[in-house]
């Protein structure tokens, strides 16, 4: 079946520190993927995309690569701000008419 | 746009009352959906609608009855409310339901407690 891994939080960092959140998926065909974002208090949004290996999504400094190879689709940002702090899901879109299927979720903390 | 709007933001329940979560959308979007966020347990899905007069069963669908007359409105309705549905319930849509690469959009949530 399609299914999504993501690191368990909470991650602590620092401000500018570094950012890995690693995920991987499970599925069959061609998904697409995808970081959805949630601030204190409100519904998610999407942060980046990619919809075939190799591609890479970027937003806001953030950014993700698929790959295949691996069936992984990692986030990183080179320098964390305080305004990050926020869950962060990473989901698949399984190909053809199938809900998307999300992670649970990793908590990122950015102290100044 | 308003995007997707839910009502009410939050609500409380005794067990055994029923109550009704509006949710629409002012998109034209074919697909929407119904959620819940629970600790630990990242979002799950409860019930789905590829559009008007079609809905089908997520992951955790007992409990719930959803029915979509409208294209613009997902209403899921709680119709003996239990202390295992305190959660938060967001709804979401997006344009084309066959469309893997379509972005979905959520709303706000509402935040339901259940004594």
């Amino acid at each position: 079946g399609n299914s999504v891994t993501q690191m368990e939080g909470p991650v602590t960092l620092s401000e500018e520190a570094f950012l890995t959140i690693n995920c991987t998926y499970t599925a069959t065909g061609y998904p697409s993927l995808f970081w959805y974002v949630q601030y204190p208090g409100e519904g998610l949004q999407l942060l980046l995309k990619a919809t075939k290996a190799d591609d890479k999504g970027s937003n806001k400094g953030f950014e993700a690569t698929y790959r295949k190879e691996t069936t992984s689709f990692h986030l990183e940002k080179g320098s964390v701000q305080v305004s990050d702090s926020a869950v962060y899901f990473c989901a698949l879109s399984p190909s053809g008419n199938t809900p998307l299927v999300f992670g649970k979720g990793t908590r990122l903390s950015v102290i100044a | 746009n308003a995007g997707v709007t839910q009502t009410p933001k939050f609500q409380v329940l005794k067990t055994g009352q029923s109550m009704t979560l509006q949710c629409a959308q002012d998109m034209n979007h074919e697909y929407m959906s119904w959620y819940r966020q629970d600790p630990g347990m990242g979002l799950r899905l409860i019930h789905y609608s590829v559009g008007a007069g079609i809905t089908d069963q997520g992951e955790v669908p007992n409990g719930y009855n959803v029915s979509r007359s409208t294209t613009e409105d997902f209403p899921l309705r709680l119709l003996s409310a239990a202390p295992s549905q305190t959660s938060v319930y967001f709804c979401a849509s997006s344009y084309d339901a066959l469309a893997s690469t379509d972005t979905q959009y959520f709303g706000p949530g509402t935040r339901l407690t259940v004594l």
